[in-house]
């Protein structure tokens, strides 16, 4: 069947430094995506979405790119924290609903 | 605002005993969701609500699965009888109708973690 999945398991960075997480999807009908950030214990949180009638959307030192040519999302992290370590999720959903499709997360870990 | 609380936190059984999990959405979110998520991989969704009615129930495992929204605002989700692999942290979330120019938002509750002996 048709799945969101990411490149790489873990990313390790340096405080300070630029994070990019990737993730790749296949359901060439999906027109929403959207980053989650899951805590230890936690439950996923909201990052940032994005349309497919767009190709980047910025928030606060995060920046969503979305290629639709090879079906690619990235979130990038500027000046990563410790506090921004967790694992990530890409989400993505059509328009016929609301069922988010997630991928299986990338582990992030900031070094101080 | 108050978040999706979910209990129990934490439930350890034995494999074919029941169990029950249960949800209290955000105030006023009309749609409701139950994840099951494996350790390492991302959440997939076993029920959506709407109100109290059932909007997609396809990935749920039916034979053992079971949950309900009587009021349309707490929900729970049973599982009888369990399976090893049913261990996981069950995930409730809760969104409401979006407005013009925006989708609906998922907020996600801590979860269950459910561990089947």
């Amino acid at each position: 069947g048709e799945s969101v999945g990411l490149h790489l398991p873990t990313l390790s960075v340096q405080e300070g430094d630029n994070s990019i997480i990737n993730c790749a999807y296949s359901n060439s009908a999906s027109d929403y995506f959207i980053w989650y950030k899951q805590e230890s214990g936690k439950g996923p949180q909201f990052i940032i979405d994005i349309r497919s009638n767009m190709d980047k959307r910025q928030g606060q030192r995060v920046t969503v790119l979305l290629n639709k040519t090879v079906k690619h999302l990235s979130l990038q992290i500027a000046a990563t924290q410790p506090g921004d370590s967790a694992v990530y999720f890409c989400a993505e959903t059509n328009g016929g609903g609301s069922r988010l499709t997630f991928g299986e997360g990338t582990q992030l870990t900031v070094n101080p | 605002e108050a978040g999706v609380a979910q209990s129990p936190r934490y439930k350890i059984i034995e494999k074919r005993q029941s169990v029950a999990f249960w949800c209290n959405p955000i105030s006023g979110h009309a749609t409701l969701y139950w994840y099951q998520q494996i350790l390492g991989q991302g959440p997939k969704l076993l029920i959506q609500f709407q109100n109290n009615g059932v909007v997609d129930d396809s990935q749920l495992p039916k034979d053992r699965f079971s949950a309900e929204r009587l009021k349309g605002v707490d929900s729970t989700l049973k599982i009888q009888p369990a399976k090893l692999e049913d261990s996981a942290v069950y995930l409730c979330a809760s969104s409401s109708p979006p407005g013009l120019a925006s989708r609906e938002t998922q907020y996600f509750g801590p979860g269950t973690r459910l561990l089947v002996l």
